[in-house]
């Protein structure tokens, strides 16, 4: 079966910090990759997704990621984080055996002082 | 298109009462999905369904639990003699088959049994 671990479940960072939220999951199939982003009140959102192709896939609001196959990563990074990217980080896995279901690793919640 | 609608926003039950939550999926996707998050942890499938078909329940779904699609359309999701433990956030996505796993969420029923 397959599973998302994330290894930090509370970041507190200043503004215009870096960001690297890291992501590995268990399976040795081909997998796809996800991370959602959860603003407080509000529902899961779509911040960038791997399926195959380059590695180092962008997302939305600067946000990008990095797939290292051989470490089965997938870690979350933002250059400079701002206020309003304070939220709930999921990192989430679909493979090829188990049909489109995402599996959800336990969240990263990220504060970011202003 | 309003996106993916779910009613109740919040629930407050009895232990030992029953409740029904609905979900309205984006109206072109033919794929529909629950999942259950509670505090501090990611999203946990439940179960999801291909038009009205109900293709794959998670063992996380016990007998007090049913959902349903009759229309292949809108879904609900019961759960009879509620317990402290079924206190958590139930979220509905959707998807179009074919499109990879390209969810759409809803905003989810946050539901409390005291």
């Amino acid at each position: 079966a397959q599973s998302v671990s994330q290894h930090n479940h509370h970041v507190i960072l200043s503004e215009a910090a870096s960001l690297e939220l890291g992501c590995n999951y268990s399976y040795g199939g081909t997998v796809n990759l996800f991370w959602y982003v959860q603003y407080p009140g509000q529902h899961l959102q779509l911040l960038l997704k791997y399926f195959s192709g380059d590695p180092l896939v962008k997302g939305i609001k600067g946000f990008e990621a990095e797939f290292i196959k051989s470490k089965f990563s997938f870690n979350l990074r933002k250059p400079s984080v701002q206020w309003s990217d304070t939220a709930e980080y999921f990192c989430a896995v679909t493979s090829d055996n188990a049909g489109n279901m995402l599996t959800f690793g336990g969240g990263t919640r990220l504060m970011v002082k202003p | 298109d309003t996106g993916v609608s779910q009613n109740p926003r919040h629930k407050i039950t009895k232990r030992g009462q029953n409740v029904t939550f609905r979900c309205d999926p984006i109206s072109e996707h033919n794929r529909l999905y629950w999942y259950r998050q509670t505090l501090g942890q990611g999203p946990e499938f439940l179960t999801y369904f291909q038009n009205e078909a109900q293709l794959e329940k998670s063992r996380l779904l016990s007998d007090r639990f049913s959902a349903e699609r009759p229309k292949g359309s809108f879904s609900t999701l019961e759960i009879q003699r509620t317990e402290q433990g079924d206190s958590a956030m139930y979220l509905c996505a959707s998807s179009l088959l074919g499109t990879g796993s390209r969810y759409t969420f809803g905003s989810g029923t946050r539901l409390t049994v005291v």
